[in-house]
Formats: C-alpha cells, sequence, structure tokens
C-alpha cells in the first residue's frame, strides 16, 4: 500500500509570492492533517480535513488555507509568503478524524519551503 | 507554561540500555501520540494512546489520565534508536487541536 504522498519535496520562493502544497493520502484514508515545522517554534497544528470538511484549525492566520477534494487529496495554500513561513510542511492521513483517539497518524515527508 | 511538557530534552545512553522519556500535559485530552523523527525529517507514528499501556517490540507506552502524564520506555537500546521522539495530545474532549512538546533527542551509543 502506498504512503502518504506530498509534492514538491522542496521549494523555494520570494516574499509575497503564494504557495500550494500537495498531499496524497493512503488510499481510503478520509482524514488529512498539516503542520508546520521550524526550528524555532518546533511542530505546530495548521488544520485538519475530513471529508472534504475542514474539522478542526490552529492557530495561524488566514494567509494559511487549505481544502480537501473528493478523493481525499488535500492541497494546502499560503499567500503572501513572509520570511517566517519559511519551515517543513507534513501532512498526515488517518482512516477516522484522529482527534477521536481511533485511528492513528501516518505522515508524508514533508514539503521543505524556504522564503527569501 | 506549555500544554505539553517532555523531558529530558536530551539524552544520551549506551547500547542496551533502559531509557525512558516523560510526556505532562496540562488539558484535557482524547488521545496522545508518541512519534519518532529521524534526521531527513519523516516521522513516524510510535502508539496512539487514550488508556493504560502499549507494546510493539522494544517499545512501551504507558498513560495515566488522572495524573496527566505518559511515558515512553526503550528497552535494549540500539543506536538505530537515535532520533527525535515527539509527544503530541489531542486537546479537548472531541480533539479540536493536535499539541505537540518540544521533543526529546535521543542518542544511543554503540
Amino acid at each position: 500500500k502506498a504512503g502518504v504522498t506530498q509534492t514538491p519535496r522542496y521549494l523555494i520562493k520570494t516574499r509575497g509570492q503564494q504557495v500550494t502544497l500537495s498531499c496524497s493520502p493512503i488510499s481510503g484514508h478520509r482524514s488529512v492533517s498539516w503542520y508546520q515545522q521550524t526550528p524555532g517554534q518546533g511542530l505546530q497544528f495548521l488544520f485538519e480535513y475530513f471529508s472534504e470538511t475542514q474539522r478542526n484549525k490552529g492557530n495561524f492566520p488566514g494567509r494559511f488555507s487549505g481544502r480537501q477534494f473528493s478523493n481525499s487529496r488535500s492541497e494546502m495554500n499560503v499567500s503572501t509568503l513572509e520570511l517566517g513561513d519559511s519551515a517543513l510542511y507534513l501532512c498526515a492521513s488517518s482512516l477516522a478524524s484522529p482527534g477521536r483517539g481511533t485511528s492513528p497518524l501516518h505522515f508524508g515527508n514533508g514539503t521543505r519551503l524556504t522564503v527569501t | 507554561k506549555n500544554e505539553v511538557e517532555q523531558s529530558p530534552q536530551n539524552l544520551t545512553a549506551q547500547e542496551g540500555e533502559f531509557i525512558t522519556i516523560n510526556c505532562s500535559y496540562s488539558v484535557g485530552i482524547s488521545a496522545l501520540h508518541w512519534l519518532q523523527q529521524h534526521p531527513g525529517g519523516g516521522i513516524v507514528s510510535l502508539f496512539m494512546l487514550s488508556s493504560g499501556k502499549k507494546k510493539h517490540g522494544r517499545l512501551i507506552a504507558t498513560i495515566n489520565i488522572q495524573e496527566k502524564h505518559s511515558s515512553l520506555h526503550i528497552t535494549a537500546s540500539h543506536p538505530r534508536d537515535s532520533a527525535v521522539y515527539i509527544c503530541a495530545v489531542w486537546d479537548g474532549e472531541y480533539g479540536n487541536k493536535l499539541v505537540f512538546g518540544a521533543g526529546t533527542i535521543l542518542r544511543v551509543k554503540s
């Protein structure tokens, strides 16, 4: 069974630009969640989608948005990029909404975004 | 005060030693995860707990809901166990937000 696939692996953008990251979950998984990891803040929860609906959201500005398609693939968009958005962005999929404590998380390898 | 506190921050052990990493949290939770991250970024979910104890190979995870504390134990540690171990909790009765600890950097020397 294929794992969680994130594309692209690496991305370099300039301040003010926008970026879209993609996450393909494990087949059959309906929940996709996104995370930001930086050396200063560690791992932080961005949001979770389940059956095309945003279920939960972390404490990030509105520049960070996402969506989930009917095939459960998810995209994350960051608009008006800032230097501080440079980070490793990870997504994870699970069978059910993982917050219920019934489904483990399966992580992708991440997209490393550098903003110059 | 952070919602999730891990200790120790850094840990160096000799191969074969018994290792314990601790996680304390201050919020009500629906579930707790132990994650392992190797250099390069890939994260593997080791355990998901909402009560009691789980064992997988040389790894054991326990949780005490009343004391808001969880431990990850590694028996007969090996250099391949060297990684960052991260505790994360789903905040709230219905798991509204995943909150991460800062991680424990483990190095096992041969």
